[in-house]
């Protein structure tokens, strides 16, 4: 049982957008900052979304976080095939005094 | 391009110690505001935060596993290394090392992952 909670699937076609929440509570999420990972299938977590909105360099704009109170979302436009894996957020939590994480979405393009 | 590789044993024996260390190359380990983490990733299960260190050897760790748990870090040799104790079938996961901002605020780059097996 994560801390963290995802969808664990969503779908949605080529080109289309799709979003992904991620809700917590004010030990977590609403008092720190989330971070976004994609995992391609046999591949390491590679971050996507750090400090609830900020894209690392060489992450497309197609990719975009956002946080309100207890919850955040990871928004993908433009889907491409090439967007299909899990998705992952994190964060710290202050009450727990451990990083957590979600328990991950797989994304499928149809 | 900073880069880190885990390496160590990929069969340890239940109730003996997981080892495990990751080089960091393409950049100093001893950069000021970075801290330096493990994470896991049991088969087909989520991501899971095992604990960070600072270079200057100040530790945090996941409080659900603590009690098992030392992370070191050798400046010298650009390394930093994970031991689990008393270790289970529990513990068979795909061990992650990663640069972290903050103590786990955010993590970038990621090694490749090394799979540990618990199995007699």
């Amino acid at each position: 049982q994560s801390v963290l909670t995802q969808p664990p699937s969503v779908s949605a076609a080529p080109g289309q957008k799709v979003t992904i929440s991620c809700s917590g509570s004010s030990s977590n999420v609403a008092n720190n900052y989330v971070s976004w990972y994609q995992q391609l299938p046999g591949a390491a977590p590679k971050l996507l979304i750090y400090e609830n909105n900020k894209r690392p360099s060489g992450i497309p704009d197609r990719f975009s976080g956002y946080k309100s109170g207890t919850s955040a979302t990871l928004g993908i436009t433009g889907l491409q095939t090439g967007d299909e894996a899990d998705y992952y957020c994190g964060t710290w939590d202050s009450r727990l005094s451990t990083g957590v994480f979600g328990g991950g979405t797989k994304l499928t393009v149809l | 391009q900073l880069q880190l590789q885990e390496s160590g044993p990929g069969l340890v024996k239940p109730s003996e110690t997981l080892s495990l260390t990751c080089t960091v190359s393409g950049g100093s380990i001893s950069s000021s505001h970075y801290y330096w983490g493990w994470i896991r990733q049991p088969p087909g299960k989520g991501l899971e935060w095992i604990g960070s260190i600072y270079y200057s050897g100040s530790t945090y760790y996941n409080p659900s596993l603590k009690s098992r748990v030392t992370i070191s870090v050798d400046t010298s040799k650009n390394q930093f290394s994970l031991k689990l104790s008393s270790v289970t079938a529990a513990d068979t996961a795909v061990y992650f090392c990663a640069r972290g901002n903050d103590v786990a605020n955010w993590f970038d780059p990621w090694g490749q992952g090394t799979l540990v097996t618990v199995s007699s």
